[in-house]
């Protein structure tokens, strides 16, 4: 089945507590992205990934590393959690970043840093 | 800059039509979609619709965009249950697969 999982689905950490959401797609997709959700305001990019070992920033990428190894792959990294990264987060993946390509979801990791 | 605006709730009995609106600011968006959104699950996509129709058409589900005022609305045609959920409308922005969204219309459909 073509799907896009993420791991773990729930997560609650301590402030600065290094911790990593992995993201893999079973489609073969060149673009993957990042993507945060939080109440009132949507779903905003964190970064984004064109193809292996390119990687970019978002709209809102501080607090955040990411890496792109393997095309499957495409880890989210917290060197250092804050509170302010509580959030809802989804990775997201396409045929192509460039074209007109529908962006397949994860179901998404729910991060509560205290 | 890019801005995507909807309201944030909307209740409607079943059965009867929903319409979910939607404005942007990007006069260069080339595609606009529609996401629906189950609780605890991703982002499913539902329809979408290229900046150069002013309709599109699928089932239970009718898209009207209105170039000129930037207005996108959704249409469910004979609402069920089945179709609470939050939705998001979104523009591609810039020349890659980036998607800007807005905060959500959470619908609720009641008997």
């Amino acid at each position: 089945e073509a799907q896009v999982t993420q791991n773990p689905r729930y997560l609650i950490t301590v402030t600065g507590k290094k911790l990593t959401v992995t993201c893999s797609q079973n489609m073969n997709h060149e673009y993957m992205s990042w993507y945060r959700q939080d109440p009132g305001l949507g779903l905003r990019q964190i970064y984004y990934s064109m193809n292996v070992e390119v990687t970019d920033k978002g709209d809102v990428p501080e607090g955040y590393k990411v890496s792109r190894k393997e095309k499957r792959n495409f880890p989210l990294i917290l060197e250092s959690p804050s509170p302010n990264q509580t959030s809802l987060y989804f990775c997201a993946s396409s045929l192509s970043g460039t074209g007109i390509y529908e962006q397949y979801f994860g179901p998404g990791t729910r991060l509560t840093v205290t | 800059g890019e801005d995507v605006e909807q309201s944030l709730f909307l209740s409607v009995r079943e059965g009867d039509s929903s319409v979910i609106n939607c404005t942007y600011t990007d006069s260069s968006s080339t595609y606009l979609y529609w996401y629906k959104q189950e609780p605890g699950a991703g982002l499913q996509l539902l329809t979408y619709i290229f900046s150069n129709m002013d309709m599109k058409q699928d089932q239970r589900l009718t898209v009207l965009l209105n170039k000129k005022d930037k207005h996108l609305s959704l249409r469910i045609a004979d609402t069920q249950t089945g179709d609470s959920a939050i939705y998001f409308c979104a523009e591609r922005a810039g020349g890659y697969n980036k998607l800007i969204f807005g905060a959500g219309t959470r619908l609720a459909v009641h008997p």
